[in-house]
């Protein structure tokens, strides 16, 4: 069975960047998975930041990017702020009307 | 405005079972792939199954298969999940999603319903 990676866990400096990837145990992940992004903070419903690979949702900030490096989907925070510290989930679909979503990262903004 | 409210959860035994509603509102419900994903205490998100706009395809994932079922009533804007053979590890937030597009994940989301599976 196909698994997404994520990275558990990652640190960014307010203002700065950071790249969180969303990748597959076996295989490249490419548009054709139409990956998304989802933000998650404790104890809400998850929103979502990006969808096909790199569309952003209504009323999400453009410091938020999405994009494939290499063989993995990525979300770019360019200018992170003291309230992008969240969960954040990949999803990939996977064909036949099936999804997966990836680990998550934890993403702390200090 | 896009709302989805889901309803139904609560407390029920091992082998029993419990039918999840979700009620859509500001959107035209029809046009959307909807979504079952659940997320299990302190755990991350996991998809559960889902419905293409006609009903014409449907999937389920493998940790439900032949125990979930997802279905729609376009005429009703709702969405549901019948979960017979409930689990521990069924335990969870079950949230229901919307998306425009066949090849999307959720773009909007409810608040949840929790679901928990003890004796």
């Amino acid at each position: 069975q196909t698994v997404v990676t994520q990275e558990p866990s990652f640190s960014v400096s307010p203002g700065g960047t950071v790249t969180l990837t969303c990748g597959l145990s076996s295989g490249s992940v490419s548009t054709n998975y139409y990956p998304s992004w989802h933000q998650q903070t404790p104890g809400q419903a998850p929103r979502t930041l990006i969808y096909n690979t790199n569309t952003r949702s209504s009323g999400v900030p453009d410091r938020f990017s999405g994009s494939i490096l290499g063989s993995k989907a990525a979300l770019t925070i360019t200018g992170a702020q003291a309230e992008d510290e969240s969960d954040y989930y990949c999803a990939l679909f996977m064909g036949s009307g099936t999804w997966v979503f990836g680990g998550g990262t934890k993403l702390t903004v200090l | 405005e896009v709302q989805l409210v889901e309803s139904g959860g609560g407390l029920v035994q091992p082998g029993r079972s419990l039918r999840l509603s979700c009620a859509a509102s500001g959107f035209t419900f029809d046009d959307y792939v909807m979504h079952w994903v659940r997320q299990a205490p302190g755990k991350g998100l996991e998809w559960v199954s889902s419905i293409s706009w006609a009903s014409a395809n449907i999937g389920h994932a493998d940790s439900v298969k032949g125990r979930f079922t997802i279905s729609r009533d376009n005429a009703k804007n709702s969405l549901f999940l019948q979960m017979d053979s409930l689990r521990g590890e069924d335990t969870a937030l079950y949230y229901c999603g919307a998306s425009r597009g066949y090849y999307y994940g959720p773009l909007h989301w409810g608040p949840g319903t929790l679901v928990t599976v003890s004796s």
